[in-house]
């Protein structure tokens, strides 16, 4: 398996605009993990889904960040409109059966 | 709310000990986990114990679990400048979530 896939894996953007990442978890994981990380508070958990289905969504900064997951390979995290504080890598993470969580290489974002 | 914290930074001279702590507060954890992040990269599971273990050794790691105070720490004997990263505690709750750390940076001096 190629593990958790992410694009892009860079991207850069201008406040204002819409940013929406990808990610294809490994085949077979019925978790999926969206997790946000900065130098200053580190590792943040966004948003959960479990089957496809949003389990919580308690960490989402604000109305600003959705995230769907419309089938078992296939999430995105869309910010609309995006702000220079969005700045930060994103991670995509999935699980399953074994309770490992496999992280992908994450997105790393830069918003101007 | 049930948390894990670990501080932020961490910096060793090479060849020192490196000890990385975290605390939890869910005391039905089950397993707990260290993950690492190389830089640039996403993050591996580094290593882990079983929550009705005290101690687990591999090599240069020692991962130390006080289940009473809900303490753990990894130990890393001989840091080398090879393993400055950024290290993530992580647990294995009553339901089978997992909480993670906000992570600790290494950095070792050479």
């Amino acid at each position: 398996d190629a593990g958790v896939i992410q694009s892009p894996r860079h991207e850069v953007t201008e406040m204002g605009q819409e940013v929406t990442l990808r990610c294809k978890p490994i085949s077979g994981h019925d978790y999926l993990f969206w997790y946000r990380q900065t130098m200053m508070r580190g590792l943040e958990l966004l948003i959960y889904f479990n089957n496809n289905v949003p389990i919580d969504d308690s960490g989402m900064p604000e109305d600003r960040f959705s995230a769907k997951m419309p089938n078992a390979s296939f999430s995105t995290l869309k910010i609309q409109p995006s702000e220079p504080r969005d700045s930060a890598v994103y991670f995509c993470a999935s699980r399953g059966d074994s309770y490992e969580q496999y992280f992908g290489p994450g997105t790393r974002l830069t918003v101007t | 709310g049930e948390d894990v914290e670990q501080s932020l930074f961490l910096s060793v001279r090479e060849g020192d000990s490196s000890v990385i702590n975290c605390t939890y507060t869910d005391s039905s954890s089950t397993y707990l986990y260290w993950y690492k992040q190389e830089p640039g990269a996403g993050l591996q599971l580094l290593t882990y114990i079983f929550s009705n273990m005290d101690m687990k050794q591999d090599q240069r790691l020692t991962v130390l679990l006080n289940k009473k105070d809900k303490h753990l720490s990894l130990r890393i004997a001989d840091t080398q400048t090879g393993d400055s990263a950024i290290y993530f505690c992580a647990e294995r709750g009553w339901n089978n979530d997992m909480r993670f750390g906000a992570g600790t940076r290494l950095t070792v001096k050479p």
